[in-house]
């Protein structure tokens, strides 16, 4: 594997549902992030973590829980979730503290019914 | 509020002419400027990034900056159908190490 991976591509859940999201990099970098994308809306920033350690909550509600057990792998935790929490969730990494791009898994298509 | 305002289009440009995609930013203190192009389905890649002042050209791709107006552009001269995406601009503010502000992105069209 190379790059940034997501598991899973797709998932559709019921609210009452709990699921998780994983992503894992490859690229040894230090930085990893939780973005939302919805239809006609800027990418959002949701979490970032640093070293595993959690460095930005963009005040995302609590039905999403990220974990960073390592700096490899990151998850986000879903449950009880809305319809309108339907979007691509993208995962992403870099390098913390250099100025350099920030490298994106393929995402994940999320829909809650 | 940090905002980073794009025009959505769709922009519609005819093969081998000069795409220009237009990009303004709110905080003045922003240091780093970037271009990811993202196909319909698919994640966000790097075109290129940005610095300083002036022009910067990579293959068909220009960036330029101007500080002072708060603008950044990317030029695509001799667009292909390949080209047809959605761009999106983003910056990173001062004095932060990672935060990304992106734009909501612009609709590019390249007709054969």
């Amino acid at each position: 594997e190379t790059g940034v991976t997501q598991t899973p591509r797709h998932l559709v859940m019921g609210m009452t549902n709990k699921k998780s999201l994983k992503c894992e990099q490859h690229l040894g970098h230090n930085a990893m992030y939780w973005y939302k994308q919805s239809a006609k809306k800027p990418l959002e920033l949701m979490f970032v973590y640093n070293f595993k350690e959690q460095t930005e909550n963009n005040s995302v509600p609590s039905r999403f829980s990220p974990e960073c057990p390592n700096s490899s792998h990151l998850f986000l935790h879903l449950h009880t979730l809305q319809p309108e929490d339907s979007a691509l969730y993208l995962c992403a990494s870099s390098q913390f503290q250099q100025d350099l791009e920030q490298f994106f898994g393929p995402g994940t298509r999320l829909t809650v019914l | 509020q940090k905002e980073v305002e794009q025009n959505s289009g769709p922009l519609s440009v005819p093969e081998g002419a000069i795409a220009s995609l237009n990009c303004t930013y709110s905080d003045r203190g922003s240091q780093s400027f970037f271009w990811y192009r993202q196909y319909s389905g698919k994640s966000p890649e790097l075109i290129m990034f940005i610095y300083s002042n002036g022009d910067k050209e990579d293959g068909r791709f220009t960036a330029q900056l101007n500080k002072a107006s708060q603008y950044v552009s990317l030029l695509i001269r001799d667009s292909q159908p390949s080209d047809s995406a959605t761009y999106l601009c983003a910056v990173k503010g001062g004095g932060s190490n990672y935060k990304l502000t992106f734009g909501k992105g612009t609709l590019l069209t390249v007709n054969p």
